[in-house]
């Protein structure tokens, strides 16, 4: 099946300070990757996908993700974090084995940004 | 314009109780997907809706979980006596159809089930 992991459980980062979140993916064929956050008592907000084309996918609130085929990553990236971006954070990945677009996601990853 | 809408926000039931949570999709959309939250288990696929297609229920864990979906809009997540490992937070999702799955699922506030 596929699936995605990320390998943290929290990651604290300073206000202003670059912040990413890891994700990897195990498919087979083409891998469309999502990342959601989701604030307190929310539900999934989208952030950005990649389907094809350029590796660097821009998404909301200024947040953008590379996508690396050889090392089968899809990392979430923001130069500046603010406050106001903790928040979990869920990579998925379009579960193809079952034809019908469910995702798979990882655990997700509490970010904490430290003013 | 709106986004998915799902009631009640939260639920408290006692086990052994039926309880019906409901998901309004985007208008337009005629995907719709069923999926929940819990601490163990991260987050689970539930069950598909797509159009008229009979739907795709292999991720119910259990036959007291049944959906519908009446006139291809709003569903319906019945969950029959209740048990105490159903606590979760239950999440609806919504996209339009296109081919390769490309699709950008939007998701709802959830609904926050308790079972005493």
């Amino acid at each position: 099946a596929q699936s995605v992991a990320q390998p943290e459980d929290q990651v604290n980062v300073a206000e202003g300070n670059p912040l990413t979140v890891k994700c990897t993916y195990s498919v087979s064929g083409n891998p469309y990757l999502f990342w959601y956050v989701q604030y307190p008592n929310r539900g999934l907000q989208f952030l950005l996908k990649y389907i094809t084309g350029d590796n660097l996918v821009k998404g909301s609130y200024g947040f953008e993700a590379e996508f690396n085929k050889s090392q089968t990553s899809f990392h979430l990236k923001k130069p500046s974090a603010l406050v106001s971006d903790s928040a979990l954070y869920f990579c998925a990945v379009r579960d193809t084995v079952y034809g019908n677009n469910r995702l798979a996601f990882g655990k997700g990853n509490q970010v904490v940004v430290i003013p | 314009g709106a986004g998915v809408s799902q009631s009640p926000s939260n639920k408290v039931t006692e086990k052994g109780k039926d309880v019906e949570l409901r998901c309004d999709p985007i208008s337009g959309h005629t995907a719709l997907y069923w999926y929940r939250q819990s601490l163990g288990q991260g987050l689970e696929f539930l069950i598909y809706f797509q159009g008229n297609s009979a739907p795709d229920k292999s991720g119910l864990p259990s036959d007291r979980f049944s959906a519908e979906r009446t006139g291809g809009s709003v569903s319906t997540l019945t969950i029959q006596r209740t048990q105490q490992e159903d606590s979760a937070v239950y999440l609806c999702a919504s996209s339009r159809r296109t081919s390769g799955g490309t699709d950008t699922q939007y998701f709802g506030p959830g609904t926050r089930l308790t079972v005493l």
